[in-house]
């Protein structure tokens, strides 16, 4: 069954830290693209954060650089964001998405998405 | 950054009735990698459109895209009970990639 599952989403005080696993099946791993998006009631849906196919390349929005860190092990199928500094404002369902074709990079469309976890940061 | 901007924020409609979606990019999007989703209530978005016009695997011929540059339509010819959800464009031609803010499609 092709799939994406997110896990480690909660409550965490601010400045805290987080670390959100999606574990995916159903495809090859190593040839996709994959992307962090979060989506909140106010700001909606919000592209977080990108990362190769190889692991070769990341990119991050403005709002989480410095702060969040996306990886990926091709060998267990998994991809990870770990979360640092955390502020209310990431407060958010994190989805993990699947680009869109075979080595898709950073401009992509999503055509797997995870049923996402929830991060609530708050004292 | 792209902003997209989506109308109606809210559609009413019957079942069986053609509702019309509007994604306005406020500058081209390059070579119209424009998508389009669906969501329900406590339910991840669902991919059916990309490069504006092309439909994903699996979704019924009921939806179509279209559109070039700046306006971009996503109809969906004959709304079926499950068709009521919320629609997002996601422009993908520019970095940082973004979506719009969504339309309500609601029975009316």
């Amino acid at each position: 069954q092709v799939q994406l599952v997110e896990s480690g989403g909660g409550v965490v005080q601010p400045g805290g830290s987080l670390r959100l696993s999606c574990a995916a099946s159903g495809f090859t791993f190593d040839t996709y693209g994959l992307h962090w998006v979060r989506q909140t009631p106010g700001k909606g849906l919000e592209g977080v954060a990108f990362i190769r196919h190889d692991g070769g390349s990341e990119s991050y929005a403005d709002s989480v650089k410095g702060r969040f860190t996306i990886s990926r092990d091709n060998s267990k199928n998994t991809l990870y964001l770990q979360m640092n500094s955390l502020r209310p404002e990431d407060t958010a369902v994190y989805y993990c998405a699947k680009g869109f074709g075979i080595y898709s990079g950073y401009g992509s469309s999503f055509d797997l998405w995870g049923q996402g976890t929830l991060v609530t940061v708050s004292s | 950054e792209i902003v997209l901007t989506q109308s109606p924020g809210t559609l009413s409609l019957s079942p069986g009735e053609r509702a019309t979606l509007s994604c306005r990019a406020s500058q081209s999007v390059s070579a119209n990698y424009l998508a389009w989703y669906q969501q329900k209530p406590g339910q991840a978005p669902r991919f059916l459109i990309y490069v504006a016009s092309r439909r994903a695997t699996g979704v019924p011929d009921r939806f179509s895209g279209s559109g070039s540059g700046t306006d971009f339509t996503l109809t969906i010819s004959r709304l079926e009970p499950e068709d009521f959800a919320v629609y997002y464009c996601q422009q993908y031609g520019s970095s940082p990639l973004t979506f719009g803010g969504g339309t309500k499609v609601e029975i009316k």
